[in-house]
């Protein structure tokens, strides 16, 4: 089975803090997606990459930036967080653009 | 990506059958039709999916409309486990985007 890891489940920060998301996928997937999911705009795709140190924006990349620097391994960056970014943060992968999407369990960050 | 439309909740007894419906009468000829569901504090997890004909795996079940302009995912039993947002897309042939998901719907289990 795919496994999806993110590096936390609940996260708390200060508003100006660098914060740093880590995804790990252990199925040599080439495609790697981030999310935000919040109440009553369902998901909304952040930044995606389809190779190592490839990043493609998505929907809502202002104040985000993405590094591929391994295959398994895609990080969300906030370089400067801010309380509009408290949000649930998803991260998937896929075999291929089209395939189906495995998604991590989620990080819930807040910003104070 | 064409629009789904989905009821916002629904409920069902637990060891009967769910009906899923959703509406896409916008999908083109390339869409694919998938569903996704999320448990809660979960991420979402692929359920399904299909283009013309009825499909079937360990999940459950899609039904498509001879026209695609619907389809019915099914649970041929619920369990408490499978109360969960379930969302229904569409994905061009070949599409390479992110996914969109709406609301979805709501499915309550009663014991």
């Amino acid at each position: 089975d795919v496994k999806v890891t993110q590096s936390s489940r609940y996260l708390v920060k200060r508003t100006g803090e660098k914060v740093f998301l880590e995804c790990v996928q252990d199925m040599d997937h080439e495609n790697m997606f981030w999310y935000r999911q919040d109440p009553g705009l369902g998901l909304r795709l952040i930044y995606f990459s389809y190779d190592v140190k490839m990043k493609e924006k998505g929907d809502i990349p202002e104040g985000y930036s993405v590094s591929r620097e391994k295959k398994e391994r895609f990080s969300l960056i906030l370089e400067s967080a801010s309380t509009n970014q408290t949000s649930m943060y998803l991260c998937a992968s896929s075999l291929t653009p089209a395939d189906t999407q495995y998604f991590g369990p989620g990080t819930r960050l807040t910003v104070l | 990506d064409a629009k789904t439309t989905q009821p916002n909740s629904m409920e069902s007894n637990e060891e009967e059958p769910v009906h899923l419906p959703c509406n896409h009468s916008t999908i083109s000829g390339t869409d694919y039709i998938h569903w996704y569901r999320q448990l809660p504090s979960q991420g979402p997890e692929y359920v399904i999916h299909g283009l013309t004909s009825n499909v079937n795996n360990r999940m459950a079940s899609l039904a498509i409309a001879e026209d695609r302009k619907s389809s019915t995912l099914i649970l041929h039993r619920a369990t408490l486990r499978d109360a969960a947002v379930y969302y229904c897309i569409l994905r061009a042939r070949g599409g390479a985007d992110g996914l969109t998901f709406g609301k979805g719907t709501h499915l309550i289990i009663q014991p």
